[in-house]
């Protein structure tokens, strides 16, 4: 079974930089898995920032931003606003048979 | 404006079945691939499955947990897609999200109980 990492919890200051990675059980994240990140606030649906690794769609901020990284994918935050704090998902496609959400990673903004 | 609106959730008991339905608008749904997502309470989103276009000869695909138990489909002439629950569990109890992995409506509980 793929399972999709991520850091489980993050703390960052405002107006910081935070980066969080989604890890493959299958080996190196690459373009291939199209990743995509989402952000969910307690009560709300998630809400789409990254697809296809690095692409933002128009209502993304521009300090959100995608990439690889160290064979992983990665969403970095820079200048970090309160409003930032929540969960963020990473998802990844497997060939286009499947696709597997990450566990999540609960941002903190303190 | 996107939306979409999930409907057909609610109280089922253990083996029993349940047919959710999504309709959309503000998108070329029949040009998109349609993803069922689940969200257990207090827990992480997980994929269900997923519907493709017409153009990709409606190619389905499901998580392992649902496979043979769970088929979506969809009716282009009314912008709608489906899932069909059969063999509920427990553990299939969760807010169920349609999503074309852009935008998302506010999900439909289903809650599989005794």
């Amino acid at each position: 079974q793929t399972v999709v990492t991520q850091e489980p919890s993050l703390t960052v200051s405002p107006g910081g930089t935070v980066t969080l990675t989604c890890a493959s059980s299958t080996g190196a994240v690459t373009s291939g898995y199209y990743p995509n990140w989402f952000q969910q606030k307690p009560g709300q649906a998630p809400r789409a920032l990254i697809y296809s690794t690095s692409n933002k769609h128009s209502w993304t901020p521009a300090r959100f931003s995608g990439s690889l990284l160290g064979g992983k994918a990665a969403l970095t935050l820079s200048g970090v606003q309160p409003e930032d704090e929540a969960e963020y998902y990473c998802l990844l496609y497997y060939g286009g048979a499947y696709v597997v959400f990450g566990g999540g990673t609960k941002l903190t903004v303190l | 404006e996107v939306q979409l609106v999930e409907s057909g959730g609610g109280l089922v008991q253990p083996g029993g079945s349940l047919k959710l339905s999504c309709a959309a608008s503000g998108f070329t749904f029949s040009g998109s691939a349609m993803h069922w997502v689940r969200q257990a309470s207090g827990k992480g989103l997980e994929w269900v499955g997923r519907i493709r276009s017409k153009a990709n000869s409606y190619a389905t695909a499901y998580a392992a947990s649902v496979k043979g138990r769970f088929t979506i489909s969809r009716d282009d002439s009314k912008n709608t897609a489906y899932l069909q629950m059969n063999s509920l569990k427990t553990e299939d109890t969760a807010v169920y999200y349609c999503t074309p992995l852009v935008n998302w409506g506010q999900g439909t509980l289903v809650t599989v109980s005794s």
